[in-house]
């Protein structure tokens, strides 16, 4: 079993549909980090977590340490949403990923 | 644009040879991390190093080292190539070498193995 898990691999959304991502882990942490990956390769930190929830702009993180789960949440989607999210807990020293979930919003 | 260079953008070379990617941090990181991602698989972390110690190892293979010089920027050189060490290699660098603080990423290098 992975130690950390991300739900759903994949996804496909009607544009200005809710979408949400989970990640559950089982290892202790001091962060978790909600990454975005493009087609080209590139890869963008959203979010770092260590308790509750933050928002910016139409993207909304949250996580619970009793539960050892996060979820990412983008309202409104857009074509240009589509991407690989990952979610990558920090140990001590390094980033534990998860496998990513693969979003395609349709226009 | 994260601050991270990663110098060669793409690489292609032969099985069995030697290469040598190299990243400099964002201004003021002391940390550098490698990360290798290949097709069928995630995001791997291979090592890192804070303010030219090593500090963690991942995966790596021992015909893989790196090395971060007093100028902060990394290397990571890759010998006797294989076909499956095609990948995706990112560099990324942190203020601190802690799990608490957020990672920049650089753009990666493609390396294919021919």
């Amino acid at each position: 079993k992975n130690e950390v898990e991300q739900s759903p691999q994949n996804l496909t959304a009607q544009e200005g549909e809710f979408i949400t991502i989970n990640c559950s882990y089982s290892v202790g942490i001091s962060a978790l980090h909600w990454l975005q990956q493009h087609p080209g390769g590139g890869i963008v930190s959203l979010f770092m977590l260590s308790s509750g929830k933050k928002k910016h702009g139409r993207l909304i993180a949250t996580i619970n340490i009793q539960e050892k789960h996060s979820s990412l949440h983008i309202t409104a989607s857009h074509p240009r949403d589509s991407a690989v999210y990952i979610c990558a807990v920090g140990g001590t020293y390094k980033y534990i990923f998860g496998t990513g979930t693969r979003l395609k919003v349709l226009a | 644009d994260s601050g991270v260079t990663q110098t060669p953008k793409h690489l292609i070379t032969a099985t069995g040879q030697r290469v040598t990617l190299r990243c400099s941090p964002r201004s003021g990181d002391l940390s550098v991390y490698w990360y290798q991602q290949s097709l069928d698989q995630g995001l791997q972390f291979l090592i890192q190093y804070y303010n030219g110690e090593e500090r963690a190892k991942g995966n790596i293979l021992e015909r893989f080292s790196a090395q971060q010089f007093p100028d902060l920027h990394s290397e990571l050189n890759l010998s006797s190539l294989e076909l499956g060490d095609s990948a995706l290699y990112f560099c990324a660098s942190s203020v601190s070498g802690s799990g608490n603080n957020e990672q920049f990423f650089g753009p990666g290098t493609r390396l294919t193995v021919l």
